[in-house]
């Protein structure tokens, strides 16, 4: 079946710094890319959708300017934190799927840790 | 390994049919449940989750599920699905590393 590869998988970093998470579909073209954050005891988050070769599409109270959303290709989408803090470590997964299938298909999570 | 599986890739089901899917956990000790649903198109979308107390779970649109601890299962429910139930269903478990894990998903056709 088809895989997204996500990477890495987990990260630990200072403040201040920049960390990039990737996700990467190894068999199939990816359309459409959605990221999501997952706050401990908590349900999935989705911080923004993204669809090949246009600007991501934030939800309400992500910002755009520190998660940074790429999605040149059909096969690799990341997200960039920007100036991490303690507060955005969090567990990060990213689902793609294609145009026209239903399917959707995850990647493994990135566990940030900021310190 | 630990892992949480889903049965079945694809039901196919008419309308005004009950609908069960299972999911199974490997994972020991404390784990918080969930069931997602993603739409064609669309991002997922929690239907239920279970955290502690009455293991009989009801979410939203008619769906339900069943904690059942021994045989590590948490299994999603609908009475009667209807065609706008036609989507991508997982099951996902929160363990000790807080580290969300999915199933594989299954996909559900619902024939009008």
């Amino acid at each position: 079946g088809a895989v997204v590869s996500q990477h890495p998988s987990w990260v630990i970093c200072k403040s201040g710094t920049s960390v990039k998470i990737e996700c990467r579909s190894l068999d199939f073209q990816a359309t459409t890319m959605f990221w999501y954050r997952q706050f401990p005891k908590q349900s999935l988050m989705l911080m923004a959708t993204s669809n090949e070769g246009s600007k991501a599409t934030y939800e309400q109270g992500v910002e755009k300017d520190k998660f940074l959303i790429n999605h040149a290709s059909l096969t690799l989408s990341t997200l960039t934190v920007t100036s991490a803090h303690p507060e955005d470590s969090s567990f990060y997964i990213c689902s793609s799927s294609s145009a026209g299938d239903t399917e959707a298909f995850f990647g493994q999570g990135t566990r940030l840790t900021v310190v | 390994a630990q892992s949480v599986s889903q049965h079945n890739h694809h039901v196919i089901l008419s309308e005004a049919a009950s609908l069960e899917l299972g999911c199974n956990y490997s994972y020991g000790g404390t784990v918080n449940l969930f069931w997602y649903v993603q739409y064609p198109g669309q991002h997922l979308q929690l239907l239920l989750k279970y955290f502690s107390g009455d293991p009989l779970v009801k979410g939203i649109k008619g769906f339900e599920a069943e904690f059942i601890k021994s045989k590590f299962s948490f299994n999603l429910r609908k009475p009667s699905v209807q065609w706008s139930d036609t989507a991508e269903y997982f099951c996902a478990v929160n363990a000790w590393d807080n580290d969300m894990r999915f199933g594989a998903g299954t996909r559900l056709t619902v024939k009008p």
